[in-house]
C-alpha cells in the first residue's frame, strides 16, 4: 500500500526567501506524482505534474523534482511571498487514477 | 480549459436527512471521476472512483449502500449521502480526467456538508 509522507508539517519563512518542500512516497509504481496547493476551506489548486519518466517540471517561481528510485520529490518556491501562505500537497497516481495524497506542509509566509 | 465544478459549494443538513453533490465537467468529458473526502487538517482520501454507464468503485472502508454514486453521463457524477450523520459532516471533493487519458485529474472546489 501506497504511503506518502510530506515533511516539515509546517514552515514559517521570511518574505523572500527560498524554500524546499519535501515528499516521500514507498511505492515507486507510480504513473505521476503532482504537487498541489490547497487554501483554508478551498479546493485543489494543480501546481506542477510530473512524469515518472521526467525528473522535474517548472512553473515560474516554482521547481519540482522527481526521483522515482529513491521515492523522493521536492517543491522548491523560489522568493516566497506572502500569496504563496498555503497548504502544499503532494500526491502520486497509479496509471489507473488512484491517488494517495500526503497530509501537506502548511507554508506560512511573513511580510 | 479542463473546468470542474460541484454544486453545491456548502450544505447543512439535519441528522438522517439524504444529501446529493453534483460533481460537473465543464468544458471536457469525463468518463472517469474520483470523489474524495477531507476531514479537518487531514489529507484527502479518496472515497470512490466512478466510470459513466458502470457501478462505482468503492475503497476499502467506505459504505457504497451510504454513499451513492451515479454517474449518467460523461459530464456529471453525483454523490449521494443518505442517512447522514455529524461524523459525516466533512469537505467533499470531486475530480475528473479528461476522456481516455489518465495523466491528470482536474478538480473541484468542494462542498462542504454539515450535518447538525
Amino acid at each position: 500500500k501506497q504511503e506518502v509522507t510530506q515533511i516539515p508539517a509546517a514552515l514559517s519563512v521570511p518574505e523572500g526567501e527560498n524554500l524546499v518542500l519535501n515528499c516521500s512516497f514507498t511505492d515507486s509504481a507510480i504513473y505521476n506524482l503532482q504537487w498541489f496547493r490547497q487554501d483554508p476551506g478551498k479546493g485543489l489548486t494543480s501546481l506542477l505534474l510530473i512524469q515518472s519518466s521526467q525528473r522535474e517540471q517548472t512553473s515560474g517561481r516554482l521547481n519540482a523534482s522527481l526521483d522515482k528510485s529513491s521515492g523522493r520529490s521536492t517543491l522548491y518556491i523560489a522568493a516566497s511571498q506572502p500569496g504563496d501562505s498555503a497548504t502544499y500537497l503532494c500526491a502520486t497516481f497509479t496509471n489507473a487514477g488512484k491517488s494517495t495524497f500526503g497530509d501537506g506542509t502548511t507554508l506560512t509566509v511573513k511580510p | 480549459g479542463a473546468v470542474v465544478s460541484q454544486h453545491p459549494s456548502r450544505v447543512i443538513c439535519k441528522s438522517g436527512t439524504s444529501v446529493k453533490i453534483e460533481c460537473r465537467s465543464l468544458d471536457f468529458q469525463a468518463t472517469t471521476m474520483f470523489w474524495y473526502r477531507q476531514f479537518p487538517k487531514q489529507s484527502l482520501m479518496l472515497m470512490a472512483t466512478s466510470n459513466e454507464g458502470s457501478k462505482a468503485t468503492y475503497e476499502q472502508g467506505v459504505e457504497k449502500d451510504k454513499f451513492l454514486i451515479n454517474h449518467a453521463s460523461l459530464t456529471l457524477s453525483t454523490l449521494t449521502v443518505t442517512s447522514a450523520h455529524p461524523e459525516d459532516s466533512s469537505f467533499y471533493i470531486c475530480s475528473a480526467t479528461k476522456a481516455g487519458v489518465y495523466n491528470e485529474q482536474f478538480f473541484g472546489p468542494g462542498t462542504r456538508l454539515t450535518v447538525l
